[in-house]
């Protein structure tokens, strides 16, 4: 079991520019996340899925769209990247069965800058 | 609005030592909580975890420690070593509006143990 994926592992962007980041996983878990992280800032959470064709919007999620069409992966896109969105970014899935959705299992992470 | 309060924001302590970090919540449906570590470029991974019907969980060297009157969950890390030089994220969970499981985060504690 390769757990949650992450790709890619870096990237560079210029201001303006987009791109998806990919989150994979093989747990069969019905939950989905993305997470940004930031100094002093914690996990904040982004957007959240609690099934195959389903998203929902957590606390921070503007300038930011997901989709879900797959069980297994969660996109996270970027359509006009801006500095602030300079982050380390996290994926994590979890089971829906009642307290089993309690652990998170998390990816390890993409970094991202945007000059 | 933090819901789940977690102090001090950095924490160095002597091989040997027992760093402990507290958390503090107000919404009394939360039924979980959890700790997570995270070592440098790694995502957090589930450390230890105790539901309030129990004022005290240990695994190996980890504690945590319950006051559900005080609404208080606190880590303790008996004889620390180098290797647990960590951030260390309290998060508490309970049922949102839509019958889903959802997590609150702490804002992090990163913990240096010194050889």
């Amino acid at each position: 079991n390769a757990g949650v994926t992450q790709t890619p592992k870096f990237r560079v962007l210029k201001t303006g520019q987009s791109m998806t980041l990919l989150c994979a996983q093989d747990m069969n878990h019905e939950y989905m996340y993305w997470y940004r992280q930031d100094p002093g800032m914690g996990l904040r959470l982004i957007h959240y899925s609690v099934g195959e064709g389903t998203t929902a919007k957590g606390e921070v999620p503007d300038g930011y769209n997901v989709s879900r069409l797959k069980k297994q992966n969660f996109l996270l896109g970027l359509e006009s990247a801006a500095p602030s969105q300079t982050s380390v970014y996290f994926c994590a899935s979890s089971s829906d069965r009642d307290r089993d959705a309690d652990t998170q299992y998390f990816g390890p992470g993409t970094r991202l800058t945007v000059l | 609005q933090q819901q789940v309060k977690q102090s001090p924001q950095s924490l160095i302590v002597q091989k040997g030592g027992i760093p402990i970090i507290n958390c503090a919540y107000e919404n009394t449906a939360f039924d979980y909580f959890p700790w997570y570590q995270q070592f440098p470029g790694k995502g957090p991974a589930l450390l230890i975890a105790i539901r309030p019907d129990v004022s005290e969980k240990k695994e190996g060297r980890f504690t945590i420690s319950f006051n559900k009157s005080a609404k208080q969950f606190s880590l303790h890390i008996m004889d620390s070593q180098p290797g647990d030089s960590a951030t260390y994220f309290c998060a508490a969970s309970s049922y949102n509006a839509g019958n889903n499981r959802k997590l609150i985060w702490g804002l992090g504690t990163s913990l240096a143990v010194n050889p």
